[in-house]
C-alpha cells in the first residue's frame, strides 16, 4: 500500500445513523487532515491533526467527530447527518510545518436519505 | 477570505494554452496549486512563495503577483490529459502546513 488510502470508498447512510470513515497514510507524515468538497463549492478544512497541535475547526457542526490515535491513521465518525452533509470527504497528510504539498486520498462518496 | 479563480470553466482544443487566474484579498505567503480529475485524489502540481518566483515544469508554470495577490497558472500547448478541474490553495502565514484555503475551481476540458 502506497500514499494515503480511504474506505469506503462510498457510504450511504440514514440520518440517524452512525458510521465511521477511516484514513490510513503509509508516507511518514506528521499531519492528517479532513477535507470536505461539495458540489458547486470549494475544498472546505474540517480538521487538522499532528503530533504537535490539534485543530479543530469551530464551524463544523459536533454530529461530525475526528479521531486521530497515532500519525499515520485518522478516522471521521458520523453521527446524526443531516442530508446537506452529503460529500466527497479527502483526507490528505502532509510534513506540518512545512510548506510543501499535501497527499490526498482519493475520497469517500458520503450519501445520507 | 476564500480566493476567487476565473475562468470558472474553460474549453480548448489540444495544443491551444490557457490562463488560470487566483485573486485573494488578503497578502498571502504562497500559493499552491492541485488539479482533481474526476472520481480521482486532487493531485499537486506547485507552491509558489511570497516573492513573485515563478515555477513550472514541462508546460505548465506559474507565477505569484505579491502586489496584487495573484497567481497565475499557465498551460501551454494543452494536451488531453491536462483536462480536469484546477484548485488554487492560499495560505496567508508561513507555516500553515495543509492548512489552506482553496478556491472555487476552474474546469478545464481539452477536447481533441
Amino acid at each position: 500500500e502506497t500514499g494515503v488510502t480511504q474506505t469506503p470508498r462510498h457510504l450511504v447512510m440514514g440520518m440517524t445513523n452512525k458510521k465511521s470513515l477511516k484514513c490510513e497514510q503509509h508516507l511518514g507524515h506528521n499531519a492528517m487532515y479532513w477535507y470536505k468538497q461539495s458540489a458547486k463549492k470549494p475544498l472546505e478544512l474540517m480538521f487538522v491533526y499532528s503530533l504537535e497541535e490539534r485543530v479543530e475547526n469551530n464551524s463544523v457542526p459536533s454530529r461530525f467527530s475526528p479521531e486521530c490515535p497515532n500519525s499515520s491513521h485518522l478516522f471521521l465518525h458520523l453521527h446524526t447527518l443531516q442530508p446537506e452533509d452529503s460529500a466527497l470527504y479527502l483526507c490528505a497528510s502532509s510534513q506540518y510545518r512545512v510548506t510543501g504539498e499535501l497527499f490526498f486520498g482519493e475520497g469517500s462518496r458520503l450519501t445520507v436519505l | 477570505q476564500q480566493p476567487v479563480q476565473s475562468p470558472q470553466a474553460v474549453i480548448l482544443r489540444e495544443g491551444e494554452d490557457a490562463v488560470i487566474n487566483c485573486s485573494s484579498s488578503k497578502a498571502l505567503y504562497s500559493v499552491h496549486w492541485y488539479r482533481q480529475k474526476h472520481g480521482e485524489a486532487p493531485v499537486f502540481l506547485m507552491i509558489l512563495l511570497k516573492g513573485g518566483e515563478q515555477k513550472g515544469h514541462e508546460k505548465i508554470s506559474a507565477s505569484f503577483n505579491e502586489k496584487k495577490q495573484q497567481s497565475s497558472l499557465y498551460l501551454t500547448a494543452s494536451q488531453l490529459s491536462y483536462s480536469g478541474t484546477y484548485f488554487c490553495g492560499t495560505a496567508p502565514l508561513y507555516n500553515q502546513g495543509g492548512k489552506l484555503i482553496f478556491g472555487q475551481g476552474t474546469e478545464l476540458s481539452v477536447k481533441p
